[in-house]
């Protein structure tokens, strides 16, 4: 059984496109994060949720508006996409109460944009 | 804010060989983390220290946080193929404290190949 899960995995869409990326977790984790990995290889924070609610907004753009309906997903909508949005999105969860243990991470969404 | 540096960027080994990768912070780390990426692949978690001294094994893995907390090793023993990926430290709080400020700092990866 996965743990953290993503979809889709690859995603090709050109530039101007609106597109959604999904993340479900099974472990019964309160928070849930969405970090980007960009072409460098550097893993950043963009957001994180607690039990649907959002605690962590980093400066990301507008653009980016993640949504929780409930405390096992949070999924991440981009609005007009762009050539720099290109990356590796990575979902992730951890417990709240020992938020610091681990965080599981998912597969991860690689992300074209043409 | 506080920045993580990883060194080296990148590593080519021989199988067998022993290998170390550091991270040094910019601040106090109150815990250190250390995770594996594989191409095409999530990240899997190694390892946290908390402690100034700590160190911890897993298989042929050792990392250590030095006594002032600001440098943390990762040291892979007799490397094999399946050791190759990115190793990723990361910087949060310490698995006491709670609140709503909690992320991860990640550093830029160490990318390591082990030539069989």
């Amino acid at each position: 059984d996965t743990a953290v899960s993503q979809t889709p995995k690859y995603l090709v869409t050109q530039m101007g496109n609106d597109k959604s990326i999904k993340c479900e977790q099974n472990l019964g984790h309160d928070t849930m994060y969405w970090y980007k990995q960009d072409s460098k290889k550097f893993l950043k924070i963009m957001f994180s949720y607690n039990n649907k609610e959002l605690i962590i907004n980093e400066t990301v753009p507008n653009r980016f508006s993640p949504k929780s309906p409930d405390k096992a997903h949070l999924n991440l909508h981009i609005n007009s996409l762009e050539l720099g949005d290109s990356a590796v999105y990575f979902c992730a969860s951890s417990p709240w109460d020992r938020p610091a243990y681990e965080q599981y991470f998912g597969p991860g969404t690689r992300l074209t944009v043409t | 804010s506080q920045e993580l540096e990883q060194s080296p960027q990148s590593l080519i080994v021989q199988e067998g060989k022993n290998l170390t990768i550091n991270c040094t912070s910019s601040k106090t780390l109150y815990g250190l983390y250390w995770y594996k990426q594989k191409y095409g692949e999530g990240l899997i978690f190694l390892m946290m220290l908390q402690k100034g001294g700590e160190e911890k094994s897993h298989e042929k893995i050792t990392a250590k946080l030095d006594e002032k907390k600001q440098q943390s090793s990762l040291h892979i023993t007799a490397s094999q193929p399946s050791h190759a990926g990115i190793y990723l430290c990361g910087a949060g709080p310490s698995s006491n404290s709670g609140g709503s400020n909690y992320k991860l700092t990640f550093g830029k990866g160490t990318l390591l190949t082990v030539n069989p």
